[in-house]
């Protein structure tokens, strides 16, 4: 199993630009998560799915969107980029028992290598 | 402020010594997690726990549920130990995570 890969590793965008950053998994996990990652500061969550076709905002979406139309690949799209987007991404997957998610279930986590995202 | 907080922020350590990471946290969880971003900045999931306390190798942890306390111990440091840990809870339903800032390690030979 390849785990959780993302694509690309490192990329540098002017002021304006789109671009999405790939996410697949292999293991069949239900839960996939967008984060990123500030110097100094915590893990913050941009946007997570709980299956195919549904996504929901998490603590920082503005800026962002995602989709989720099969269960491996969870796409993260930045529209018009800004110097404030300058981050590290972090994508992960987790499986989560249907009908316990509601409930506060939770299982590890497993983390992509990052995208190293510079806007200038 | 932050809900989850962890201290110390930097920890130096020479080759041998006991380790120490604290996170407090001010919410209820259903449980937490101890994460390891090595220096390359990949993060790999080490704990997930919901009471008492769990080992593997030469890493601890503990949680204290009533106190909203857990504990990382590393024994008999190494130098690949060098890496930030990172605490977080599950403190809200479908699977998301809370996170601390981190806490900066160093092992010296």
């Amino acid at each position: 199993n390849a785990g959780v890969t993302q694509t690309p590793k490192f990329r540098i965008l002017k002021i304006g630009q789109s671009m999405t950053l790939q996410c697949t998994q292999d293991m069949n996990h239900n839960y996939m998560y967008w984060y990123r990652q500030d110097p100094g500061m915590g893990l913050k969550l941009i946007y997570y799915s709980v299956g195919a076709g549904i996504t929901d905002k998490g603590e920082v979406p503005n800026g962002y969107n995602v989709s989720r139309s099969t269960t491996e690949d969870f796409p993260l799209r930045l529209e018009l980029a800004a110097p404030s987007q300058t981050s590290v991404y972090f994508c992960a997957s987790s499986y989560i028992q249907p009908g316990l998610a509601g409930w506060g279930g939770t299982d590890t986590q497993y983390f992509g290598p990052g995208t190293r995202l510079t806007v200038l | 402020k932050n809900e989850v907080e962890q201290s110390p922020q930097n920890l130096t350590a020479q080759e041998g010594e006991f380790i120490t990471i604290n996170c407090s946290y001010s919410v209820g969880i259903s449980a937490l997690h101890w994460l390891q971003q090595h220096p390359g900045g990949g993060i790999v999931s080490l704990f997930m726990l919901s009471s008492g306390k769990k080992k593997h190798g030469r890493l601890i942890a503990t949680i204290n549920i009533q106190e909203k306390h857990s504990s990382l111990h590393i024994t008999a440091s190494h130098p690949r130990d060098s890496a930030v840990y990172i605490c977080a809870v599950s403190a809200d339903s479908w699977g998301k995570l809370q996170f601390g800032a981190g806490t900066q390690v160093v092992v010296t030979p």
